[in-house]
């Protein structure tokens, strides 16, 4: 069965610095895959999309992913974050019929 | 433009008690879904639908039910609300097939006391 894993649960960051934010999915097939993030009290904004080519996509807000096939990741970065990118993100991977699975999140707060 | 709209946005209820939310989207979406956000658990698929008049179960359905009569509109409905409830709900919406991008509205905060 297809699944997400988001190891970290929080990670804090200084206004300026870079960003990585770890995700390994499980799927049998290429994989269709996503970032989302979440400011706090909205919904789910998609940030980018990994389907096919290219390893290395770009996204909004100067965010990027690498999808690593050998390593099962889909891991996010942003060289360096604005304190208005605290929020949760959420990496996801399509599962079939239109449907989608979300891993559990990662908090990411700005130190000043 | 409105995209996925989402009401109420809070509500409280009591155990036992029913109540339906609703959800709107104006950008001729197949497919919707509903979601429920916990804590540490990002978000689970509660039912879905791929399009007018059909609906289908997700990962976490019972204590819930659903109607699509319009295509525009996804109903999601508590008939007899308990504390497990307690969450926060999202709509989705996105064109047919795996490729596109889902749509979120802004949640429903529901505490079920």
């Amino acid at each position: 069965a297809q699944s997400v894993t988001q190891p970290d649960i929080h990670i804090t960051v200084s206004e300026g610095a870079s960003l990585e934010l770890r995700c390994n999915y499980s799927y049998g097939a290429t994989p269709y895959l996503f970032w989302y993030v979440q400011s706090p009290g909205q919904g789910l904004q998609l940030l980018l999309k990994y389907f096919s080519g290219d390893t290395l996509v770009q996204g909004i807000k100067g965010f990027e992913a690498e999808f690593k096939r050998s390593q099962s990741s889909f891991n996010l970065r942003k060289p360096s974050v604005h304190w208005s990118d605290a929020a949760e993100y959420f990496c996801a991977v399509y599962s079939s019929a239109s449907k989608i699975i979300f891993g559990s999140g990662t908090r990411l707060s700005i130190r000043p | 433009n409105a995209g996925v709209t989402q009401t109420p946005k809070f509500r409280v209820l009591k155990t036992g008690q029913s109540m339906t939310l609703l959800c709107a989207q104006d950008m001729n979406h197949e497919y919707m879904y509903w979601y429920r956000q916990d804590p540490g658990m990002g978000l689970r698929l509660i039912h879905y639908s791929v399009g007018e008049g059909t609906t289908a179960k997700g990962e976490v359905p019972d204590g819930y039910n659903v109607s699509r009569l319009k295509k525009q509109n996804f109903l999601l409905g508590l008939e007899s609300a308990a504390p497990s409830q307690t969450s926060v709900y999202f709509c989705a919406s996105t064109e047919s097939g795996a490729k596109n991008i889902q749509y979120f509205g802004a949640g429903t905060r529901l505490s079920v006391l």
